[in-house]
């Protein structure tokens, strides 16, 4: 099995930083990488797929790159309304499985 | 506009069985496979499972082979999950979602269901 490790588990970070969250792959995968946002008692928002592709709606100062083993989202600024937890999640073509990171809880400093 | 709208919270005792609802509303129901995410209290998403609403074929995680059950029906657009010999360590969120984009992420969510398991 393809194992996902995310890292930093957690950060803390001021307004108008960049901050970097990166997902490992234990072996090469395909661009089949997506990110999610969950805030505080909310649902998941989907906010990149397809490794870089950022989903409607989403501001543009979040960004995914990445490639074989190594993926990481980007939030270019750090906003306050940016407090949540980050996942990152895999799917797996043969068997078909989704599988997330263990989570980023991103802070205000 | 589509909609996953999950049937309310429930209160389980150990050993028997949770069946949850999620009706969509918004896309064909068919044209989507079904997920279902389970999230223990201050823990992380972890994907159960899914079913295709098209012909009724299911995947699910090897843990909980065995005693996950997710079903479609086409006449009322309602996914259902079942959850059987529950123990505490099943007390979580429950959510489905689906991937109306690319099949590979969940861009569309329900509400969640919260099921406790105490005796």
């Amino acid at each position: 099995d393809i194992q996902m490790t995310q890292s930093p588990s957690s950060l803390s970070a001021s307004v108008g930083d960049r901050v970097t969250i990166t997902c490992r792959a234990s072996q090469g995968i395909n661009n089949y990488l997506a990110w999610y946002q969950q805030k505080p008692g909310k649902v998941p928002k989907l906010l990149i797929y397809t490794a870089s592709t950022l989903q409607s709606g989403v501001p543009s100062r979040f960004s995914g790159s990445g490639s074989g083993t190594d993926f990481t989202l980007t939030i270019s600024s750090l906003q306050p309304e940016d407090v949540a937890t980050y996942y990152c999640q895999y799917y797996n073509s043969a068997p078909r499985t989704w599988t997330f990171g263990q989570g980023t809880k991103v802070e205000i400093k | 506009e589509v909609q996953l709208v999950q049937s309310g919270a429930e209160v389980k005792k150990p050993g028997t069985t949770v069946k949850i609802s999620c009706k969509v509303s918004g896309y064909t129901f068919t044209d989507y496979y079904m997920h279902w995410v389970q999230q223990a209290p201050g823990k992380g998403l972890e994907w159960m499972g899914f079913v295709d609403p098209e012909d009724g074929e299911t995947e699910y995680l090897e843990k909980f082979q065995g005693r996950v059950t997710i079903i479609a029906d086409t006449s009322t657009d309602t996914a259902y999950m079942e959850l059987s010999s529950l123990r505490s360590e099943d007390t979580a969120v429950y959510y489905c979602a689906t991937a109306t984009g690319n099949p590979d992420s969940f861009d569309y969510w329900g509400q969640g269901t919260l099921v406790t398991v105490s005796s």
